[in-house]
């Protein structure tokens, strides 16, 4: 059990071109889900969270405006990357929050490894 | 906000030694402290985690202590086997009604365990 998938795992894409990454929780409901990014040989840096039904809640220094989350259902989180450039090529993963009985922890999906050309 | 520090960066072992891989967290209102490994390319996989409310927890060849009053965790890897290699990372959390489960990370130990 608590399996997230994400969609797609690589993406190549021209400059100023817009790109949406899924993410699902499989077999568990998640009223939050987590964006994060991750550069070569570093952390996890958060980007937002994502609360189901509401607006996400971005990070510091992230902008809301080039990175759009939409939570519309308790099994999909999207992350839109608008106007990407290079700049913007990454790991992308995202988590979901798994509540079952006294257990609360994070899932991870297996990322998106974006390019941006 | 939280700040997690992790030690050391690097750790080489022999097959068969224990690693022992350290972190600090910031505020003492966190709870919650994951451990994930990652292997290149692959996604976190949660290995082990503990709560605040208990000071060790054990699960075959890993372990992880922590000291709240000195505000420190650490993971504790014995008999390690070459599969072992790969990055972990740990983290904390304060409260979910506070921080929806947010998780902070540490900057990565990259293991390696030689044959």
């Amino acid at each position: 059990g608590a399996v997230v998938s994400q969609h797609p795992s690589r993406v190549i894409c021209k400059s100023g071109t817009s790109v949406k990454i899924e993410c699902r929780s499989l077999d568990f409901q998640a009223t939050t889900m987590f964006w994060y990014r991750q550069f070569p040989k570093q952390s996890l840096m958060l980007m937002a969270t994502s609360n189901e039904g509401s607006k996400a809640t971005y990070e510091q220094g992230v902008e809301k405006d080039k990175f759009l989350i939409n939570h519309a259902s308790l099994t999909l989180s999207t992350l839109t990357v608008t106007s990407a450039h290079p700049e913007d090529s990454s790991f992308y993963i995202c988590s979901a929050r798994y509540l079952a009985g006294s257990t609360d922890t994070q899932y991870f999906g297996p990322g998106t490894r974006l390019t941006v050309l | 906000g939280e700040n997690v520090e992790q030690h050391p960066s690097t750790l080489s072992v022999q097959e068969g030694d224990s690693a022992v891989i350290k972190c600090t967290y910031s505020d003492s209102a966190s709870n919650y402290f994951p451990w994930y490994k990652q292997e290149l390319g692959k996604r976190p996989q949660l290995i082990i985690d503990i709560r605040s409310n208990v000071g060790e927890k054990k699960d075959q060849r890993i372990a992880v202590t922590l000291n709240k009053t000195a505000k420190h965790f650490s993971l504790h890897i014995t008999e390690t086997q070459p599969e072992d290699s790969a990055v972990y990372f740990c983290a904390a959390s304060m409260p979910p009604r506070t921080s929806y489960g947010k998780l902070t990370f540490g900057q990565g130990t990259i293991l390696t365990v030689h044959p």
